[in-house]
């Protein structure tokens, strides 16, 4: 069983064009994250839902668009994908707990490559 | 703001050694939690071990420690009798232990390769 699945694993797309990331986690956890990993292999937050609801934009451009239908769920849309979009996304999941450790599972990534 | 500092970029042992990876870390929040994350060359990332900032004992799992010096900001990840399949990126990460944000902020990382 899967704990966190990103669809697709990789995407490569022309510049200007708009695609989407699904992620989906069968934990039970009630927040979610979107990553961004790049070519130097830093990671870096960009967004968090608990509960369906938005609780974190790292000063991402708002073209991306995360989109919670529901506690399980939590998609990435793009819209008009510049070059520097390319990278790894990654999408995470975790119990949060005021107080209490809480380890962040990660999906396996969808490699994005804009062209 | 939080912030993680990895000063190796690579690292090399021989296998069946021990290995020591540097992280440390800055904030003024005194309600924390420390991670260690490895990314190998398929790229998924995989929890290997934490430290909360109260735990009293330094954390352990396996061929895994974590040597937490809280009074100096590190907390250094120990990889004892060193495989071949530990070759692989090492990200120490860290959030906060309160508040609705558990966003994790992680350090460079450090590329350990394993020699036979």
């Amino acid at each position: 069983d899967t704990a966190v699945s990103q669809t697709p694993k990789y995407l490569v797309t022309q510049m200007g064009n708009d695609k989407s990331i699904k992620c989906e986690q069968n934990l039970g956890h009630d927040t979610m994250y979107w990553y961004k990993q790049d070519s130097k292999k830093f990671l870096k937050i960009m967004f968090s839902y608990n509960n369906k609801e938005l609780i974190i934009n790292e000063t991402v451009p708002n073209r991306f668009s995360p989109k919670s239908p529901d506690k399980a769920h939590l998609n990435l849309h793009i819209n008009s994908l510049e070059l520097g979009d390319s990278a790894v996304y990654f999408c995470a999941s975790s119990q949060d707990s005021v107080g209490y450790y809480n380890e962040q599972f990660f999906g396996p990534g969808t490699r994005l490559t804009v062209l | 703001a939080q912030k993680i500092t990895q000063t190796q970029p690579g690292m090399f042992v021989q296998e069946k050694e021990a290995v020591t990876l540097d992280c440390t870390y800055d904030t003024s929040d005194p309600s924390y939690g420390l991670f260690w994350y490895k990314q190998p060359s398929s790229g998924e990332m995989i929890f290997l071990i934490y430290q909360g900032s109260y735990d009293q004992q330094n954390a352990t799992e396996g061929r895994y420690s974590l040597n937490f010096q809280k009074a100096r900001k590190s907390a250094n990840l120990v990889i004892s009798a060193s495989q071949l399949g530990d070759s692989a990126m090492y990200f120490c990460a860290m959030n906060l232990l309160r508040g609705s944000n558990y966003k994790l902020t992680f350090g460079k990382g450090t590329l350990l390769t394993v020699n036979p």
